[in-house]
């Protein structure tokens, strides 16, 4: 059984440009949720997706954008890329409706912003 | 506001001596609480979780946590350290019924031969 599976692991990008981070959940799972770590602290929730939707978003700015698939499978999009947006970002994916909520983490995709 | 603070940053214990890593939150609803462990360049994985059922919980690796609404806290504990503990340890807090994942700030433990 695959658990979460994030792509690329590693991306390094320019100011100004954009970039496209892909996830996809544990099997079962059909809610995914990604983070920002930046070097040194703990993960910021950036947003929720469910049923396609984005659910809940935390304090990030409209550039952060998201998607859902019918799979399940969900991409993170950054727009006008800042030198403050460097940092790992992670996925979580989880099943809707369980009690204790629990998330299964990726690996990370490090973006670097030069 | 929900939040969550770990009290201390860094944790030094020398090999076979007990663990505590601090953690306190603030909650408006009962929340789900968790333990995260991310060893470098590693996923976090999850080590235990409180979801309303017994207050002391046991995890993985040996690690427990006691949740103690009273003093909104939800420490860490191992009786006796191992080097391969040196890690990075994260609290997270989930409000009921909420989506929004909080993380604490960290705790880096460092373990002596």
């Amino acid at each position: 059984d695959a658990g979460v599976t994030q792509s690329p692991t590693h991306l390094i990008k320019t100011r100004g440009q954009q970039v496209t981070l892909r996830c996809s959940p544990k099997s079962g799972h059909d809610t995914v949720s990604w983070y920002q770590q930046a070097l040194g602290q703990g993960p910021q929730f950036i947003f929720q997706y469910y049923e396609e939707e984005e659910r809940q978003r935390g304090n990030f700015p409209d550039r952060f954008s998201g998607h859902q698939f019918p799979n399940y499978s969900s991409e993170l999009n950054v727009n006008a890329l800042l030198l403050g947006d460097s940092a790992l970002y992670l996925c979580a994916s989880s099943l809707d409706g369980l009690m204790d909520n629990e998330q299964f983490f990726g690996p990370g995709t490090r973006l670097t912003v030069l | 506001a929900q939040s969550v603070t770990q009290l201390d940053s860094h944790v030094s214990v020398s090999e076979g001596t007990p663990v505590l890593l601090r953690c306190n939150y603030s909650s408006s609803y009962s929340p789900s609480l968790f333990w995260y462990v991310q060893h470098p360049n590693k996923g976090l994985q999850l080590l235990l979780k409180y979801t309303s059922a017994a207050t002391l919980v046991k995890g993985i690796n040996g690690f427990e946590a006691e949740f103690k609404k009273s003093e909104t806290s939800f420490h860490l504990t191992k009786p006796s350290a191992h080097m391969s503990d040196a890690a990075e340890y994260f609290c997270v807090v989930i409000p009921r019924g909420g989506f929004k994942t909080i993380f604490g700030a960290g705790t880096r433990l460092f373990v002596k031969a």
